[in-house]
């Protein structure tokens, strides 16, 4: 499961509310990505990290910023959250020491924002 | 030019049929192609994935084929089981070191025994 772990699972948050997502791994991956899933949509990349503290945007940012002050981590966080950012949210890594530099994804966070 | 387009979007195949789900793309530079396959509740699981320089690649019942020329690859499940209904996504990589994937849109396969 390339030792990714996502927190909360599940969470329900009120309109206008700041909420922080975090993703953890435990292998020293470089690449780490936050993702969000909706019917239709498919996945979506809102933004990924190359190292420490190197952040940069993905297809659909607005709304959104990271941080990663460790290599382990890497977190989401939704400044003043809106109905529209209710969804389902993926974290990726990138493990390079694979032939392809394939990604794989944790669990998952369902965010409900009323 | 960065999409992927995904096809169908649902799917019902009968117990030992074959499932055969298209993906479409414009963005030569795309230099990797991996089907993830994802259970309810659960994140996406790489299924198998195939590079550009080569037509096909099969992995136990599971097979990409893919036209370069068209610019059109699919992924096809032999002996389709009922423990095979999933959702199941086509994506492509950009290009350079930073290789992004683009995601299609995902096909709801439903393998009835």
């Amino acid at each position: 499961d390339a030792g990714i772990t996502q927190s909360p699972r599940h969470k329900v948050t009120e309109t206008g509310t700041p909420v922080t997502l975090r993703c953890h791994q435990t292998e020293n991956h470089r690449y780490m990505y936050w993702y969000r899933q909706d019917p239709g949509h498919g996945l979506r990349l809102i933004h990924y990290s190359y190292g420490v503290k190197d952040t940069d945007k993905g297809e659909v940012s607005d709304g959104y910023s990271v941080s990663r002050s460790k290599t382990e981590d890497f977190l989401l966080t939704l400044e003043s959250a809106t109905s529209s950012q209710t969804s389902v949210y993926f974290c990726a890594i990138r493990d390079d020491d694979r032939s392809y530099n394939e990604q794989f994804f944790g669990p998952g966070t369902r965010l409900t924002v009323l | 030019q960065q999409q992927v387009k995904q096809s169908p979007q649902s799917l019902i195949v009968q117990k030992g049929g074959i499932s055969i789900i298209n993906c479409a793309y414009e963005n030569t530079a795309f230099d990797y192609f991996p089907w993830y396959q994802q259970f309810p509740g659960k994140g996406p699981a790489l299924l198998i994935a195939i590079r550009p320089d080569v037509s096909e690649k099969k992995e136990g019942r599971f097979t990409i084929s893919f036209n370069k020329s068209a610019k059109q690859f699919s992924l096809h499940i032999m002996d389709s089981q009922p423990g095979d209904s999933a959702t199941y996504f086509c994506a492509a990589r950009t290009g350079g070191s930073q290789g992004n994937l683009i995601f299609g849109k995902g096909t709801k396969l439903s393998v009835k025994p």
